[in-house]
């Protein structure tokens, strides 16, 4: 199974861009790499979805390089109310939907 | 209209009681799972029903049983609650297309505590 590595944490500023990079080296031909955000106390909620080159939709963009062993989640002009924890998740029904999350990455967003 | 719904929001009780968590979606999906996520923050997965049909059993304690009625409903039955089960348990779904397992949808989870 695919496994996932994202920062810890990241901080930054209204109105600013915040890229998060995961990484899965061994991922398979089959998975999708699928982008999750979860505010406290609430269950984690789609952000975006792509299998490779770029995905775009109304909140991110997905970059994913042609060896697709990383994804980069893209989000343009946060606001406060975009600090959550955003998890890179990979996988694939050929892995028998074992939709396996990272650590996530702590998005802090400051006024 | 909630999508995927799950009772208890809360549930605190005390060591070696048994425990039931009902989830119940009105997506029409045909995937349905549970989740564990620690203090950590951690997501595991616990199974996952396809119509009805458990697909993944990831190394939970037999302790744990899901039970799938129909595909709407994807039960889960916790004996002999231990320390170590205080988390929150989420419960989604998801509709499978092709090799695309799909988005999952989450319900709010239901926070466990044991004493």
């Amino acid at each position: 199974l695919a496994k996932t590595t994202q920062p810890i944490s990241m901080d930054s500023y209204e109105g600013q861009e915040v890229n998060i990079t995961c990484s899965h080296n061994n991922i398979a031909t089959n998975d999708y790499i699928t982008w999750y955000q979860q505010f406290p106390s609430q269950g984690p909620r789609f952000i975006i979805q792509g299998y490779k080159t770029k995905v775009t939709n109304e909140v991110a963009s997905l970059f994913i390089p042609a060896d697709r062993k990383s994804s980069t989640l893209s989000l343009p002009r946060v606001s406060l109310s975009d600090t959550a924890v955003y998890y890179c998740l990979v996988g694939s029904k050929a892995a028998g939907n074992k939709l396996t999350f990272g650590g996530g990455t702590r998005v802090l967003v400051k006024p | 209209d909630t999508a995927v719904s799950q009772t208890p929001k809360y549930l605190v009780t005390q060591m070696g009681n048994d425990k039931s968590i009902k989830c119940e979606q009105n997506l029409g999906h045909d995937t349905m799972y549970w989740y564990k996520q620690d203090s950590k923050k951690f997501l595991k997965i616990m199974f996952s029903y396809n119509n009805k049909e458990l697909i993944i059993n990831e190394t939970v304690p037999n302790r744990f049983s899901p039970k799938s009625p129909d595909k709407a409903h994807l039960n889960l039955h916790i004996n002999s609650l231990e320390l170590g089960d205080s988390a929150v348990y989420f419960c989604a779904s998801s509709q499978v297309r092709g090799r695309n397992t799909g988005e999952l949808f989450f319900g709010e989870g239901s926070r466990l505590t044991v004493l």
